[in-house]
């Protein structure tokens, strides 16, 4: 079975710019979530999706919103790019329930100037 | 904020050796798991305990875990050049069902 799939796998943008960042789940895995990793930091939560509807959000500015379509695959949208916004973002896949493991896609490097 | 702390940042050792890292956190937990990363790429799975469990083993991997410290920590042994990477202590949040992870250690197997 294919593992959790983003693309692009790199991206360069410049201040101001939107970006959208895909990611497609497990088959049979009905929650996403993303992550951005900031250079030397670990993993910092911004939204959880399942069954479309938004579960959770951490602590990002409305800059960054998300989707859950109904095949579950999700994008993230980043609009009005900062260079603070340059990371690793990484989305998570599960099956359902909040005490199952989460598996995590190989990641998608923004690069803003 | 991050929810973990790993200790040590950063560990060097030679194959063969074993190597510790622990993870303490902040507020009570469902479970913990430990990650793995290669040089800034995806996050690979590597166990999770539950919070009523004390011990796991994973082939060369072993966590314990003590909630009365609210600490973790994962042994690997018998190490190997391809066992490179940072590692990540997580804690989940039942509100959202986010992960919380820590700052990570940077393991280093020299051959």
């Amino acid at each position: 079975d294919a593992g959790v799939t983003q693309s692009p796998t790199h991206l360069i943008k410049t201040r101001g710019q939107h970006v959208t960042l895909r990611c497609s789940p497990i088959s049979g895995h009905k929650s996403v979530s993303w992550y951005q990793q900031v250079l030397g930091q670990g993993p910092q939560f911004i939204f959880q999706y399942y069954e479309k509807e938004e579960r959770g959000r951490g602590n990002f500015p409305d800059r960054f919103s998300a989707r859950q379509f109904p095949n579950y695959s999700s994008e993230l949208n980043v609009n009005a790019l900062l260079l603070g916004d340059s990371a690793l973002y990484l989305c998570a896949s599960r099956r359902g329930g909040l005490q199952e493991t989460q598996y995590f896609g190989p990641g998608t490097r923004l690069l803003v100037l | 904020s991050q929810q973990g702390e790993e200790d040590p940042q950063a560990l060097s050792i030679q194959e063969g050796e074993n190597a510790t890292m622990n993870c303490s956190y902040k507020t009570s937990i469902n479970n913990l798991q430990w990650y793995r990363q290669n040089s800034g790429r995806g996050l690979v799975h590597l166990i999770l305990i539950r919070s009523n469990e004390r011990e796991k083993h994973s082939g060369r991997l072993r966590v314990t875990l003590d909630t009365s410290k609210k600490s973790s920590s994962l042994l690997i042994t018998a190490s190997r050049a391809a066992d490179t990477a940072s590692y990540f202590c997580a804690t989940l949040f039942d509100q959202g069902g986010k992960l919380i992870f820590g700052q990570g250690t940077e393991l280093s197997v020299k051959p």
